[in-house]
């Protein structure tokens, strides 16, 4: 079946530095989703987008829709140590049915 | 507010044995699903239920059933379990079935099937 591809698999980071990460898809979407998954729980939706080019915040994180609709990417600014866990991205597969990406990992190091 | 509970926590299966895993929320949420996260897949759909009644298979759905006789709870089975089904299962729901609706995730059921 379909997969997205995100990148990079795992980061590690100094606490204070800002994080890209991408997923990429070989078919259109027109919706992404972001989730965070802490350790030992279920994953949150973190930003939705709808809109090829849309760009949209929620307090230090900035998602962005890809203008060919086969990519997002989610940047987070100056993290901090609860930032740590994995980041999935989501496409529907239809209607209420997604894919998700195969995660990345974020650790931050105080 | 509870929103999504999960049952059990984890679990280890002899294989060829049957288990349901169960899920209950109480948000009074249309749509509900079944997932498994295994390490470099990420989450996999298994079933959804768009409603009360009704149910869909998703991407992985072999070896797997589930049942919607009402709108809190959503089992998922598995009638005689196998190794490859060792994973952690998230259940989940959303208020309807608009892929605009977010879904709200259960805190997971780690099953081992040995």
């Amino acid at each position: 079946g379909q997969q997205l591809n995100q990148s990079p698999q795992s980061m590690f980071i100094q606490e204070g530095e800002d994080v890209s990460m991408n997923c990429t898809s070989s078919s259109i979407f027109n919706t992404w989703l972001w989730y965070k998954q802490d350790p030992g729980e279920g994953p949150v939706l973190l930003i939705a987008l709808y809109k090829a080019g849309e760009l949209t915040s929620n307090g230090r994180l900035t998602a962005q829709f890809g203008i060919t609709r086969k990519d997002s990417f989610l940047n987070i600014s100056a993290s901090i140590p609860s930032d740590v866990g994995i980041y999935f991205c989501a496409g529907p597969v239809a209607g209420n049915q997604f894919y998700f990406g195969t995660g990345t990992s974020l650790t931050v190091i105080p | 507010i509870a929103g999504i509970t999960q049952a059990p926590t984890s679990q280890i299966l002899a294989a060829g044995r049957r288990m349901t895993l169960r899920c209950t929320q109480d948000m009074r949420h249309n749509a509900m699903y079944w997932y498994r996260q295994d390490l470099g897949l990420g989450l996999r759909l298994i079933h959804y239920s768009n409603t009360a009644g009704t149910t869909g298979k998703g991407e992985v759905p072999d070896g797997y059933s589930v049942s919607r006789a009402n709108t809190d709870d959503f089992p998922l089975t598995l009638a005689s379990a196998v190794p490859s089904q060792t994973s952690v299962y998230f259940c989940a729901s959303s208020a309807t079935r608009a892929g605009t609706d977010t879904q709200y995730f259960g805190p997971g059921t780690r099953l081992t099937v040995l």
